[in-house]
């Protein structure tokens, strides 16, 4: 029930480009992403709720692939306050109270 | 606007000992509260939630218990720690029929 993210890790430097990917065997309702830096809570980042569904923040935007039952984090132009681990979150029903979390991609973004 | 509070911030007991962490929200009526464990470098672990007061489900089996003795206030316990209970210990809430989660600065805890 977990799901699954890649990469495990990566390593930007300022202004360049990333993607986080987060996948299901199961069919999805919704997927949460988190930033968590280091000794710190994670802080909610967006939400998707359809299949297709794009958001944005800031410079960060995320997709979700219903029917894959993938959603991917894009991060454009990144800046240093981008450093720290990345989390999905999957539910499969509203109110379900089952949501599982990924293992976390740990992002560090240097000068 | 909606708070949550954690503590302790820090906690470092010796095994065998009991445990008590506590969590409140503010600004919410009824929320679903949550318990996550939080290995050091590993992921979210769910451990219990709640709807309501009195009403605790389990995820996992292990030496932990949960308790909500009032709306806003949610209790992980422990009678015995065991060395594996180390790790960061976050409570979330959210408000019914919502989507979004909202986590707690958690606890750290180290058994020693």
């Amino acid at each position: 029930q977990q799901p699954v993210q890649s990469p495990q890790a990566v390593i930007l430097r300022e202004g360049e480009d990333a993607v986080i990917n987060c996948s299901s065997s199961k069919a999805l309702y919704s997927v949460h992403w988190y930033r968590q830096k280091h000794g710190e809570a994670p802080v909610f980042l967006m939400i998707l709720l359809k299949g297709g569904e794009q958001k944005g923040h800031e410079k960060i935007s995320a997709s979700f692939n219903e029917k894959k039952q993938q959603s991917s984090l894009y991060l454009t132009a990144s800046q240093l306050s981008y450093s720290g681990t990345y989390f999905c979150g999957t539910e499969r029903r509203l109110n379900n109270n089952d949501m599982r979390f990924g293992a976390g991609t740990r992002l560090t973004v240097k000068p | 606007s909606q708070t949550i509070h954690q503590w302790p911030a820090t906690l470092v007991q010796p095994v065998g000992s009991p445990l008590s962490l506590e969590c409140t929200v503010e600004g919410t009526s009824n929320p679903n509260l949550y318990w996550y464990r939080q290995a050091a470098g590993r992921g979210l672990q769910l451990l219990f939630y709640s709807v309501g007061i009195g009403q605790i489900s389990s995820e996992v089996p292990q030496n932990l218990s949960a308790s909500r003795p009032q709306d806003r206030q949610f209790i992980l316990s422990s009678k015995k720690l065991l060395l594996s209970d180390s790790g960061f210990y976050l409570c979330a809430w959210r408000s019914p029929g919502t989507d979004t989660q909202y986590f707690g600065p958690g606890t750290r805890l180290t058994v020693l």
